[in-house]
């Protein structure tokens, strides 16, 4: 089946740091990929779509400028949250899917926590 | 409209019995419904899917049923065992991106 890998699990860092998170789709190219933000007992909230070659489309209230994306490869999406502070703290995952109404895979997520 | 409405929020069930997940959705344009299962710090894992052409898919104990003219969905999983204790998510696929159910806690005890 079709594997998402993220790198890393887990980041702790202080507050002001920028810390970058990467998506790899290992046995498929995928044109999209997704970044969501999970926190404890909810569900899964979408941040943006992050398109191959084009600027990602982020969500209406997710700060652009916060949350850099870069999608540079058919491989690989980066997510970089830029000078985190606590609030920021959460479970981030992405996924990457194979075109429009393909099954998408999810990586297993990185718990980011800001001191 | 493009909400996925998701009951219950927390379930308990036997060993052995069957556990039903129901989803409700609003958007016709939706084509694709899947569930995934996810594990404490763990991403989401696709489960079992369906789309709207078909009412019923079954796959091993995990079974969806599709009510399209009623706009509903749910996952039933037979014979549950303590290994499916997880938090499961129905899900909506439109043209450009999933919007996922609130999900259910699901504990199975021995």
């Amino acid at each position: 089946g079709a594997v998402v890998s993220q790198h890393p699990s887990r980041v702790i860092c202080k507050s002001g740091t920028s810390v970058k998170i990467e998506c790899r789709s290992l046995d498929f190219q995928a044109t999209t990929m997704f970044w969501y933000r999970q926190f404890p007992k909810q569900s899964l909230m979408l941040m943006a779509t992050s398109n191959e070659g084009s600027k990602a489309t982020y969500e209406q209230g997710v700060e652009k400028d916060k949350f850099l994306i870069n999608h540079a490869s058919l491989t690989l999406s980066t997510l970089t949250v830029t000078s985190a502070h606590p609030e920021d703290s959460s479970f981030y995952i992405c996924s990457a899917g194979q075109g429009v109404g393909q099954p998408q895979h999810f990586g297993d997520g990185t718990r980011l926590s800001i001191l | 409209q493009q909400q996925v409405k998701q009951s219950p929020q927390s379930l308990i069930v036997q060993k052995g019995g069957i556990s039903i997940i129901n989803c409700a959705y609003e958007n016709t344009a939706f084509d694709y419904f899947p569930w995934y299962q996810q594990f404490p710090g763990k991403g989401p894992a696709l489960l079992i899917a369906i789309r709207p052409d078909v009412s019923e898919k079954k796959e091993g104990r995990f079974t969806i049923s599709f009510n399209k003219s009623a706009k509903q969905f749910s996952l039933h999983i037979m014979d549950s065992q303590p290994g499916d204790s997880a938090t499961y998510f129905c899900a909506a696929s439109g043209p450009d991106k999933l919007i996922f159910g609130t999900g259910t806690r699901l504990q199975v005890f021995p």
